[in-house]
């Protein structure tokens, strides 16, 4: 069955660095999605892309954030200038119509720890 | 009120058991329900997808709607040892996001 992917499985930074974590949704998936979860917290959305462009952005996806669809299969997210509070886990989900009318299909997650 | 509220537990039953998860909602205009499993240290894992109102069964899982009530249950009959996880509702309207509850920890006992 296909799958969403993401790399690393584990990043750790120094505060004020620049990370980029990295997706592959499923190939014929036209939605794409990052959510986070802080250790002990509920799963939290962070943005939702479709077309090439940004369809929403929750309060938590600031400045600091950015997401890009490099080339065709993969989805990254960019955290421009990390802080101790970014550390969490980042979950990149695809789905083949908006999340309203088809389910999210998760990855694994990138575990970011910032130091 | 939270939009959407969940009972976070622990809960932990034995083996065999019927175990009811529910979650609350404030935002009437959520369509789409959703029940997702996550195990230690992985992403969730979709386990059922509802629009509206009604019941929906897969196995041994049954998900309820009742937009009425603002109100959706996941049951698991003859519950086994590998259905510990955290159960997670979540549910969405007609955009993008989806919005997520705290997630219920679940143990069956062998």
């Amino acid at each position: 069955e296909p799958e969403v992917t993401q790399t690393p499985s584990h990043q750790v930074t120094q505060m004020g660095q620049e990370v980029i974590l990295r997706c592959v949704p499923i190939s014929n998936h036209l939605y794409f999605y990052w959510y986070r979860q802080i250790l002990g917290q509920k799963v939290e959305f962070l943005v939702s892309f479709y077309n090439n462009e940004i369809s929403e952005k929750s309060e938590i996806f600031d400045d600091q954030f950015s997401v890009e669809r490099p080339d065709g299969s993969n989805f990254t997210l960019k955290i421009r200038s990390t802080k101790l509070e970014d550390s969490a886990m980042y979950f990149c989900a695809s789905s083949i119509q908006g999340a309203g009318n088809s389910p999210l299909h998760f990855g694994n997650g990138t575990r970011l720890t910032v130091t | 009120q939270k939009e959407v509220e969940q009972d976070p537990g622990p809960l932990s039953v034995p083996e065999g058991a019927i175990v009811s998860l529910n979650c609350t909602y404030s935002n009437s205009a959520f369509q789409y329900f959703m029940w997702y499993r996550q195990y230690s240290r992985k992403g969730p894992e979709l386990l059922m997808y509802t629009y509206s109102s009604g019941n929906k069964e897969d196995g041994r899982f049954t998900a309820q709607v009742d937009k009425s009530s603002k109100y959706i249950s996941l049951f698991i009959r003859d519950s086994q040892p590998s259905d510990s996880a955290t159960y997670l509702c979540a549910m969405s309207h007609n955009n993008n996001d989806m919005r997520f509850g705290a997630g219920t920890r679940l143990t069956v006992k062998p």
